[in-house]
């Protein structure tokens, strides 16, 4: 099946230390894979994509993500973390449905930054 | 959150009834989507649509349904059918629906009780 995994339900990290929430897929055909971010109680925030091109993507916030084809991920990194980068951050990747493309979410990692 | 409003931001219901949950965009996309999340699961695609008056089943699509005749609203109905509701239910949109390179928009969702 195609989908994406999280392996990691919750990631903690100090302030000003690096940080990676890891995302692994598994499609048929070129994966073009997504990162949200979501604070409580709203809605999803879109941080960055791939689709083709350089494996490293950069995108809202200061946020990064490699895409790494042999090893079929595409992990979210931030160099400095700050304590408002706590959320629920998601990865997801784009499936065929009967001629419909659709997005297919990981499960969610918890990111947690301690002052 | 972007040009998609949902409303009501919680929403309280007795079993047996049914609800609707609204859904507007002012983002001119032809595509919207409702998924629902609970914890530990990621989201979950309820209903999709493509065009006005056309909308197709996602993966949890029993006990809902939905309606699609404005390009601007995208309402879901949870029926009494559907065996466990209480959830928080987000709404998005999408430029290009056939193209999935174009990220998904999200509205800040609607919690729904059922007691």
């Amino acid at each position: 099946a195609q989908s994406v995994a999280q392996p990691e339900d919750q990631v903690n990290v100090a302030e000003g230390n690096p940080l990676t929430v890891k995302c692994t897929y598994s499609v048929s055909g070129n994966p073009y894979l997504f990162w949200y971010v979501q604070y409580p109680n709203r809605g999803l925030q879109f941080l960055l994509k791939y689709i083709t091109g350089d494996n490293l993507v950069k995108g809202s916030y200061g946020f990064e993500a490699e895409f790494n084809k042999s090893q079929t991920s595409f992990h979210l990194k931030k160099p400095s973390a700050l304590v408002s980068d706590s959320a629920l951050y998601f990865c997801a990747v784009r499936v065929m449905n009967t001629g419909f493309q659709k997005l297919v979410f990981g499960t969610g990692t918890r990111l947690l930054v301690s002052p | 959150d972007g040009g998609i409003t949902q409303s009501p931001k919680y929403l309280f219901r007795k079993e047996g009834q049914n609800v609707t949950l609204s859904c507007e965009q002012n983002l001119n996309h032809d595509a919207m989507y409702w998924y629902r999340q609970d914890p530990g699961q990621g989201l979950r695609l309820i209903y999709y649509s493509q065009i006005v008056n056309d909308f197709q089943k996602g993966d949890i699509a029993e006990g809902y349904s939905v309606s699609r005749e404005k390009k601007e609203s995208f309402p879901l109905t949870v029926t009494s059918a559907q065996k466990n509701p209480t959830a928080f239910y987000l709404c998005a949109s999408s430029i290009v629906p056939t193209s999935g390179r174009r990220e998904q928009y999200f509205g800040p969702g609607t919690r729904l009780t059922v007691t």
